[in-house]
């Protein structure tokens, strides 16, 4: 079975530039999470999804992040524009649901680099 | 909202000793801290997971316990093998948000042979 599947794994681009970030969850969770990690501020909850609905996005940091959630497959991570301290790792998460005993997998990650 | 403080942030062992990371946090209502290990470059995964009505559980060599009162998780590792460095992190869920985490700042364990 595969697991948590995330695209691109490494993206390179210049400040200014949209990035959109990609996840598939594992099939039949529920919940997806989107994470970011950093050296400095290490891992951090930037929202997640229940049934497809953003149900907690306060760890959004700014309005040039979104996210959507348009099915239970697909999940997208958008930077608009992206700035040099946007740089880190992002990984996308699945659980069954948001029960306390629901683990949560995570994805390979998507490295980006904001130059 | 729930803060969990993570020590030491680095850990050096020679093969075969014990390991220990320790983590505290805030949320008295926290009901759930399950234990992630990332290899260099890799994605985080679930070694162990311990609940609130629990005080103790282990695994082979890995041993989680928990004192609700002082509000402090401790990992073990014993008989430690080159295969365990990697980073640790611990977490514990948002008082009774769900699986909702937050995440320890993580401890850098290495392993000498």
């Amino acid at each position: 079975d595969a697991g948590v599947i995330q695209s691109p794994r490494h993206e390179v681009t210049e400040m200014g530039q949209e990035v959109t970030l990609r996840c598939k969850p594992i099939s039949g969770h529920n919940s997806l999470f989107w994470y970011r990690q950093t050296m400095m501020r290490g891992l951090e909850l930037l929202i997640y999804f229940n049934n497809n609905v953003p149900i907690d996005d306060s760890g959004m940091p700014e309005d040039r992040f979104s996210a959507k959630m348009p099915n239970a497959s697909f999940s997208t991570l958008k930077i608009q524009p992206s700035e040099p301290r946007d740089s880190a790792v992002y990984f996308c998460a699945s659980s069954p649901g948001l029960a306390v005993r629901d683990t949560q997998y995570f994805g390979p990650g998507t490295r980006l680099t904001v130059l | 909202g729930e803060n969990v403080e993570q020590h030491p942030s680095t850990l050096s062992v020679q093969e075969g000793d014990s390991a220990v990371i320790k983590c505290t946090y805030s949320d008295s209502a926290s009901n759930y801290f399950p234990w992630y290990k990332q290899e260099l470059g890799k994605r985080p995964q679930l070694i162990i997971d311990i609940r609130s009505n629990v005080g103790e559980k282990k695994d082979q060599r890995i041993a989680v316990t928990l004192n609700k009162t002082a509000k402090h998780f401790s990992l073990h590792i014993t008989e430690t093998q080159p295969e365990d460095s990697a980073v640790y992190f611990c977490a514990a869920t948002l008082g009774n948000a769900g699986n909702m985490l937050t995440f320890g700042g993580g401890t850098r364990l290495m392993v000498k042979p």
